[in-house]
């Protein structure tokens, strides 16, 4: 069956733009990921969404992140007025459910580029 | 604060060689321990996973043992192949996390002919 699918796979803006990034997860998962890989660095945790809860955006690291998920499924992270230091590769993950045990699968990623 | 730390940064191997990369933890309570294969351009993939009563896990040519007592863990790769060519990243979570990830930043492994 089809994984998790990010768009686009590579995105140029400019300083100041506003950005979207798109995660589709795999059908059937109800947790969903973001999270950021900045050039040698480890991955880093930014939001999730479980079923119909609220999401915990305790990772988000200002207040021009934002995120939503749509009937479920389809998520959005925008970016806004975004910044050099906002360049990196942006991945997302979906599991089964949020638990500690559930393997989270993860998209190809969306690299971020801020000139 | 809760850390994963790997060794080494970047390895290089011929092919056909074996290989040994660490992960030293500060994660506590500490529930599970993954390691995870990112190809370039790739999202990660999980290649095993192992829980604190577990000593060693493998998975083909792929072998993680885990030291719950001394917070270590380590993925021996037997028989390297180009296709090994990738970052090797250890995952740990913490029990109680709602599947908050803590991740080490990957050893870098290039597999030369």
């Amino acid at each position: 069956g089809a994984g998790v699918s990010q768009s686009p796979s590579n995105k140029v803006t400019e300083k100041g733009k506003d950005v979207e990034l798109r995660c589709d997860p795999i059908s059937g998962h109800t947790a969903l990921y973001w999270y950021r890989q900045s050039l040698g660095q480890g991955l880093e945790f930014l939001i999730y969404f479980q079923g119909n809860s609220a999401p915990d955006k305790s990772g988000l690291p200002s207040d021009r992140f934002s995120a939503e998920r749509t009937g479920g499924s389809v998520s959005t992270l925008t970016i806004q007025r975004t910044q050099q230091e906002d360049s990196a590769v942006y991945l997302c993950a979906s599991s089964w459910g949020q638990g500690e045990y559930n393997e989270q699968f993860f998209g190809p990623g969306t690299r971020l580029t801020v000139l | 604060k809760n850390q994963v730390e790997q060794s080494p940064q970047s390895l290089i191997i011929l092919e056909g060689k074996n290989c040994t990369l660490q992960c030293n933890y500060t994660v506590s309570p500490f529930s599970n321990l993954r390691w995870y294969k990112q190809d370039t351009g790739r999202g990660p993939v999980s290649l095993t996973i192992m829980t604190f009563s577990e000593n060693t896990k493998s998975n083909g040519r792929y072998t993680a043992t885990l030291d719950a007592d001394t917070k270590q863990s380590s993925l021996h790769i037997t028989a390297s192949q180009l296709s090994d060519s990738a970052s090797y990243i250890c995952v740990v979570s913490s029990r109680g996390s709602q599947g908050n990830l803590i991740f080490g930043k990957g050893t870098k492994l290039s597999v030369k002919p």
